[in-house]
Formats: C-alpha cells, sequence, structure tokens
C-alpha cells in the first residue's frame, strides 16, 4: 500500500522567509495530493492541493510543486508570517483502496519574529 | 452550511466508562471518517464509511472501539472500556463523492472541530 513521508518534523525559520516542507510517497498510481494547516488547537484545514496532471499550482505565497518521477511533492511558504506557524501535514491518495487518504507525520513551522 | 459537527467538545471519563463521540457530517456528502490524533501517533484514520456502510476499519485499535453510521447524518464512535491511552483528539471529517483527476473533484476532507478526550 502507500507510504507517505514528510520532513522536517520541525521547522524554524525566520520572518520573511521561506519555507519548504517535503513528502515522498510510494503508490507511483497515486494522482492526488493536498496538503492540510493545523493551527494550535484547531482542526486540519486544507490549504493546497495538487493533482498529477500538473506539476506546480501556486495561490498567493503558497505553492506545491509535483515531481512524479521521483516520487516527491513539496509545499513553498514564501514571505512567512507569524500566522504562518502552524502543524502542516500533506497526504496522497492511495488508488486501491476507495481512494483514500495516506497522511505524512506533519512537520512543525515555526515563524521566529 | 455548518460544516461538521461534532460532540461533544470536552470529554473527561475515568477509566472503565463507556465514552460516545458523535458525528454529524455536512449535507450531501457521501464519505465519513474518524481520526486520532496524539502528539506520539500523529494523525490516524481508524474507520470511515461510504454511504453509512464502513468500508475500512483496520486502523481501530481493538474490539474496545466501535464506530455505527445509522444514517447519512449522523455517526458515532465509541469506547467501552476506555483506558487512559484512550486519551486523544478524535476528529471527525466527511467529504462528497467524486475522484476524476481532470475535473474539479470534491477530493476535500472537511474536519469537525474534534473531541477533546482525557480519560483519568
Amino acid at each position: 500500500g502507500e507510504n507517505v513521508e514528510q520532513h522536517p518534523s520541525t521547522l524554524s525559520v525566520q520572518e520573511g522567509d521561506s519555507a519548504v516542507i517535503k513528502c515522498t510517497y510510494s503508490d507511483s498510481a497515486s494522482n492526488y495530493f493536498p496538503w492540510y494547516k493545523q493551527e494550535l488547537g484547531k482542526r486540519p484545514q486544507l490549504i493546497i492541493d495538487i493533482r498529477s496532471n500538473v506539476g506546480e499550482k501556486k495561490d498567493q505565497r503558497i505553492a506545491v510543486t509535483l515531481n512524479k518521477t521521483a516520487k516527491h511533492f513539496s509545499l513553498h511558504i514564501t514571505e512567512t508570517q507569524p500566522e504562518d506557524s502552524a502543524v502542516y501535514f500533506c497526504a496522497a491518495r492511495q488508488m486501491d483502496s476507495n481512494y483514500q487518504l495516506i497522511w505524512g507525520a506533519g512537520t512543525k513551522l515555526i515563524i521566529k519574529p | 452550511d455548518a460544516g461538521v459537527i461534532q460532540s461533544p467538545r470536552h470529554e473527561v471519563t475515568e477509566m472503565g466508562q463507556e465514552v460516545t463521540l458523535r458525528c454529524k457530517p455536512i449535507s450531501g456528502h457521501d464519505y465519513l471518517f474518524w481520526y486520532r490524533q496524539t502528539m506520539m501517533r500523529g494523525l490516524e484514520l481508524l474507520i470511515y464509511f461510504n454511504n453509512n456502510v464502513p468500508i475500512d476499519d483496520s486502523g481501530m485499535p481493538e474490539d474496545r472501539f466501535s464506530a455505527k453510521m445509522p444514517n447519512a447524518s449522523f455517526s458515532t464512535l465509541k469506547i467501552q472500556p476506555s483506558e487512559p491511552r484512550d486519551s486523544a483528539v478524535y476528529f471527525c471529517a466527511s467529504r462528497r463523492a467524486g475522484n476524476s483527476v481532470y475535473h474539479p473533484t470534491t477530493d476535500t476532507q472537511y474536519f469537525g472541530p474534534g473531541t477533546r478526550l482525557t480519560v483519568l
């Protein structure tokens, strides 16, 4: 079955700098890769997703890139702000199990003032 | 839409007691998921339903856990008897059916606010 690995587990960046979180997946048939943000004490919420028919997607300061050959996808946050501090989860959709998401372990992003 | 609704938001109980968590998915959503989140294990999928039918319960930790979905607008997760190691935040999530690569789909899972369970 699908396996998703996420790195790093914790990332600390200076406010205004960029942050990159990377995930690798094992099932080459996976075709949907969302990113969820979970603020402290809150629920996970989708911030951006990408499907296997595109290589990059942007939404203001966040972007996701997908490399199907290498089976990895990354979240990029530019011009980080204090409100970006949260735990970020990546996931991949498993093709052979009713299309359910397989989740990464999460990355705690800390924005230093 | 009010989003996914969960109750209670907080539950404190003593070891051995029965605990029932409740979830109301977003109207029209065909899939319902129960997750457990802890610092040690992260976000774990316990069970999910499609059209009220349990599809995969391989994540349910043991027989003390059970889940039901008697209709499209209500699901319960029950722990009996509860143990201190069950302490966690339990999330319910729902989504619509649809999985086409080439069309805007409904893959997004919408999470409820969670139930923070503490078993003493």
